[in-house]
Protein backbone atom coordinates (compact mmCIF):
# COMPACT_ATOMS: atom_id res chain seq x y z
CA UNK A 1 0.00 0.00 0.00
CA UNK A 2 1.12 3.71 -0.71
CA UNK A 3 1.24 5.76 2.22
CA UNK A 4 1.21 8.58 0.58
CA UNK A 5 -0.71 8.78 -2.97
CA UNK A 6 -1.36 11.38 -5.33
CA UNK A 7 -3.53 11.89 -8.29
CA UNK A 8 -2.78 12.59 -11.13
CA UNK A 9 0.68 12.08 -12.11
CA UNK A 10 0.88 14.20 -14.69
CA UNK A 11 -1.39 16.75 -15.67
CA UNK A 12 -1.02 18.83 -19.38
CA UNK A 13 -3.16 21.27 -19.52
CA UNK A 14 -4.25 25.21 -20.66
CA UNK A 15 -3.51 28.44 -19.21
CA UNK A 16 -6.12 29.43 -17.93
CA UNK A 17 -7.90 26.45 -17.14
CA UNK A 18 -8.72 25.18 -13.00
CA UNK A 19 -6.95 21.88 -12.38
CA UNK A 20 -6.94 20.25 -8.82
CA UNK A 21 -4.22 17.71 -7.61
CA UNK A 22 -5.76 14.92 -5.03
CA UNK A 23 -3.44 13.67 -2.25
CA UNK A 24 -4.14 10.93 0.01
CA UNK A 25 -2.30 9.38 3.23
CA UNK A 26 -3.10 6.15 4.95
CA UNK A 27 -0.47 6.81 7.75
CA UNK A 28 -2.62 8.46 10.55
CA UNK A 29 -0.74 11.54 10.51
CA UNK A 30 -2.37 14.73 11.38
CA UNK A 31 -0.27 17.12 9.10
CA UNK A 32 -0.25 17.27 5.39
CA UNK A 33 2.31 19.15 3.66
CA UNK A 34 2.14 20.77 -0.18
CA UNK A 35 5.25 21.31 -1.72
CA UNK A 36 6.49 22.80 -5.36
CA UNK A 37 9.65 21.60 -7.39
CA UNK A 38 10.66 24.09 -10.11
CA UNK A 39 11.76 23.76 -13.06
CA UNK A 40 15.30 24.10 -11.57
CA UNK A 41 14.94 21.32 -8.76
CA UNK A 42 13.93 24.13 -6.21
CA UNK A 43 11.43 22.53 -3.57
CA UNK A 44 9.98 24.97 -1.43
CA UNK A 45 6.72 24.64 0.96
CA UNK A 46 3.70 25.78 -0.23
CA UNK A 47 0.85 25.11 2.86
CA UNK A 48 0.55 22.92 5.69
CA UNK A 49 -2.94 21.53 7.16
CA UNK A 50 -2.88 20.35 10.99
CA UNK A 51 -5.93 17.91 11.66
CA UNK A 52 -7.91 19.82 8.73
CA UNK A 53 -6.34 23.66 9.94
CA UNK A 54 -4.29 25.51 7.64
CA UNK A 55 -1.62 26.43 9.68
CA UNK A 56 1.08 27.52 6.64
CA UNK A 57 0.71 29.39 3.78
CA UNK A 58 3.60 30.31 2.70
CA UNK A 59 3.17 33.97 0.23
CA UNK A 60 0.95 31.74 -2.50
CA UNK A 61 -0.69 33.22 -4.86
CA UNK A 62 -4.65 33.26 -4.23
CA UNK A 63 -5.30 31.12 -7.36
CA UNK A 64 -4.31 28.31 -5.32
CA UNK A 65 -6.36 26.98 -2.70
CA UNK A 66 -5.80 23.55 -0.35
CA UNK A 67 -8.43 22.22 1.13
CA UNK A 68 -8.67 19.40 3.93
CA UNK A 69 -12.17 17.04 3.82
CA UNK A 70 -10.32 15.21 6.68
CA UNK A 71 -7.12 14.78 8.12
CA UNK A 72 -6.04 11.54 5.64
CA UNK A 73 -6.67 13.62 2.38
CA UNK A 74 -5.06 17.45 1.25
CA UNK A 75 -6.18 18.30 -2.27
CA UNK A 76 -4.42 21.61 -4.14
CA UNK A 77 -7.22 23.32 -6.56
CA UNK A 78 -5.26 25.60 -9.15
CA UNK A 79 -7.21 28.79 -10.55
CA UNK A 80 -6.59 30.27 -14.01
CA UNK A 81 -3.59 28.50 -14.83
CA UNK A 82 -0.52 29.98 -15.77
CA UNK A 83 2.77 29.16 -17.55
CA UNK A 84 4.50 29.72 -14.00
CA UNK A 85 3.00 27.28 -12.35
CA UNK A 86 4.35 24.17 -14.24
CA UNK A 87 6.19 22.34 -11.80
CA UNK A 88 6.30 19.15 -9.70
CA UNK A 89 4.02 19.34 -6.52
CA UNK A 90 4.87 17.09 -4.00
CA UNK A 91 2.38 16.05 -1.48
CA UNK A 92 3.81 15.08 2.10
CA UNK A 93 2.75 13.42 5.71
CA UNK A 94 4.54 14.13 8.97
CA UNK A 95 5.26 11.97 11.42
CA UNK A 96 5.54 13.96 14.07
CA UNK A 97 8.38 14.79 16.31
CA UNK A 98 9.40 11.21 17.65
CA UNK A 99 10.68 10.50 14.00
CA UNK A 100 10.55 13.56 12.09
CA UNK A 101 10.11 11.90 8.68
CA UNK A 102 8.41 13.18 6.27
CA UNK A 103 6.72 10.99 3.72
CA UNK A 104 6.56 12.15 0.11
CA UNK A 105 4.06 11.40 -2.22
CA UNK A 106 5.59 10.40 -5.76
CA UNK A 107 4.80 14.37 -7.08
CA UNK A 108 2.36 15.54 -9.66
CA UNK A 109 4.32 16.64 -12.92
CA UNK A 110 2.13 19.96 -13.66
CA UNK A 111 2.68 21.29 -17.22
CA UNK A 112 0.81 24.36 -18.08
CA UNK A 113 0.96 25.02 -21.98
CA UNK B 1 18.52 34.78 3.21
CA UNK B 2 19.42 30.75 2.40
CA UNK B 3 19.01 28.55 5.75
CA UNK B 4 20.50 25.39 3.65
CA UNK B 5 23.41 25.56 1.24
CA UNK B 6 24.87 23.31 -0.86
CA UNK B 7 27.42 24.73 -3.12
CA UNK B 8 28.13 22.41 -5.39
CA UNK B 9 25.79 22.18 -7.87
CA UNK B 10 27.19 18.76 -10.09
CA UNK B 11 29.44 16.53 -9.04
CA UNK B 12 30.92 13.63 -11.60
CA UNK B 13 32.79 10.58 -10.45
CA UNK B 14 33.39 7.40 -12.10
CA UNK B 15 32.38 4.18 -9.81
CA UNK B 16 34.05 3.20 -6.94
CA UNK B 17 35.14 6.70 -5.61
CA UNK B 18 34.04 8.23 -2.64
CA UNK B 19 32.01 11.80 -3.07
CA UNK B 20 31.38 13.94 -0.33
CA UNK B 21 28.68 16.53 -0.70
CA UNK B 22 28.30 19.44 1.57
CA UNK B 23 25.46 20.80 3.24
CA UNK B 24 26.17 24.15 5.60
CA UNK B 25 22.77 25.35 7.26
CA UNK B 26 21.95 28.35 9.06
CA UNK B 27 19.47 28.78 12.10
CA UNK B 28 19.05 30.58 15.40
CA UNK B 29 16.96 27.79 16.98
CA UNK B 30 18.60 25.84 19.46
CA UNK B 31 16.62 22.62 18.60
CA UNK B 32 17.00 21.72 14.68
CA UNK B 33 16.67 18.60 12.60
CA UNK B 34 18.93 17.90 9.65
CA UNK B 35 17.90 15.78 6.79
CA UNK B 36 19.35 14.17 3.11
CA UNK B 37 16.66 13.16 1.25
CA UNK B 38 17.86 11.64 -2.78
CA UNK B 39 15.91 12.20 -5.60
CA UNK B 40 16.76 10.05 -8.33
CA UNK B 41 15.91 10.13 -12.35
CA UNK B 42 12.21 8.49 -11.50
CA UNK B 43 11.68 11.69 -9.21
CA UNK B 44 10.26 10.04 -5.73
CA UNK B 45 12.01 11.90 -2.87
CA UNK B 46 13.60 8.87 -0.50
CA UNK B 47 13.93 9.90 2.71
CA UNK B 48 18.05 9.21 4.01
CA UNK B 49 18.65 10.24 7.00
CA UNK B 50 17.20 12.75 10.17
CA UNK B 51 19.80 13.84 12.85
CA UNK B 52 18.75 16.43 15.61
CA UNK B 53 20.80 19.07 16.94
CA UNK B 54 21.90 17.39 19.99
CA UNK B 55 23.00 14.29 18.39
CA UNK B 56 26.73 15.24 17.16
CA UNK B 57 27.90 11.73 16.14
CA UNK B 58 28.52 10.30 13.03
CA UNK B 59 26.45 7.77 11.37
CA UNK B 60 27.11 5.89 8.99
CA UNK B 61 24.57 2.98 6.96
CA UNK B 62 26.19 0.72 4.52
CA UNK B 63 28.36 3.02 2.05
CA UNK B 64 26.46 5.98 3.31
CA UNK B 65 27.87 8.30 6.37
CA UNK B 66 27.37 11.61 7.53
CA UNK B 67 29.75 13.98 9.26
CA UNK B 68 27.74 16.61 11.62
CA UNK B 69 29.57 19.02 12.79
CA UNK B 70 27.67 22.27 14.91
CA UNK B 71 30.63 24.57 15.05
CA UNK B 72 30.81 24.79 11.50
CA UNK B 73 27.00 24.32 10.73
CA UNK B 74 27.83 21.86 8.53
CA UNK B 75 26.14 18.41 7.45
CA UNK B 76 28.00 16.62 5.07
CA UNK B 77 27.05 13.18 3.58
CA UNK B 78 29.76 10.59 1.79
CA UNK B 79 29.18 7.74 -0.24
CA UNK B 80 31.56 5.38 -0.34
CA UNK B 81 32.40 3.16 -3.50
CA UNK B 82 30.09 5.05 -5.70
CA UNK B 83 27.76 2.97 -7.89
CA UNK B 84 25.87 4.16 -11.32
CA UNK B 85 22.52 3.51 -9.25
CA UNK B 86 23.47 6.21 -6.53
CA UNK B 87 23.09 8.99 -9.83
CA UNK B 88 20.46 11.01 -8.40
CA UNK B 89 20.14 14.61 -7.10
CA UNK B 90 20.49 14.66 -3.42
CA UNK B 91 18.92 17.41 -1.01
CA UNK B 92 19.94 18.58 2.23
CA UNK B 93 16.97 19.98 4.42
CA UNK B 94 16.57 21.73 7.69
CA UNK B 95 13.44 21.64 10.18
CA UNK B 96 13.57 24.69 12.80
CA UNK B 97 12.27 22.67 15.49
CA UNK B 98 11.66 25.93 18.23
CA UNK B 99 7.75 26.39 16.56
CA UNK B 100 5.69 23.25 17.28
CA UNK B 101 3.54 22.37 14.57
CA UNK B 102 5.88 23.25 11.85
CA UNK B 103 8.26 20.78 12.79
CA UNK B 104 7.36 19.38 9.29
CA UNK B 105 8.53 22.46 7.50
CA UNK B 106 11.25 21.75 5.70
CA UNK B 107 13.57 24.03 4.21
CA UNK B 108 15.47 22.40 1.44
CA UNK B 109 19.01 23.21 -0.33
CA UNK B 110 19.04 23.75 -3.99
CA UNK B 111 20.39 20.00 -4.30
CA UNK B 112 23.72 18.45 -5.52
CA UNK B 113 23.35 16.52 -8.86
CA UNK B 114 25.38 13.53 -8.49
CA UNK B 115 26.58 11.27 -11.86
CA UNK B 116 28.04 8.18 -11.11
CA UNK B 117 29.94 7.14 -14.64
CA UNK B 118 30.85 3.49 -14.78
Amino acid sequence: DTAVSQTPKYLVTQMGNDKSIKCEQNLGHDTMYWYKQDSKKFLKIMFSYNNKELIINETVPNRFSPKSPDKAHLNLHINSLELGDSAVYFCASYAGSSTGELFFGEGSRLTVL
Amino acid sequence: AQKVTQAQTEISVVEKEDVTLDCVYETRDTTYYLFWYKQPPSGELVFLIRRNSFDEQNEISGRYSWNFQKSTSSFNFTITASQVVDSAVYFCALSEANRGSTLGRLYFGRGTQLTVWP
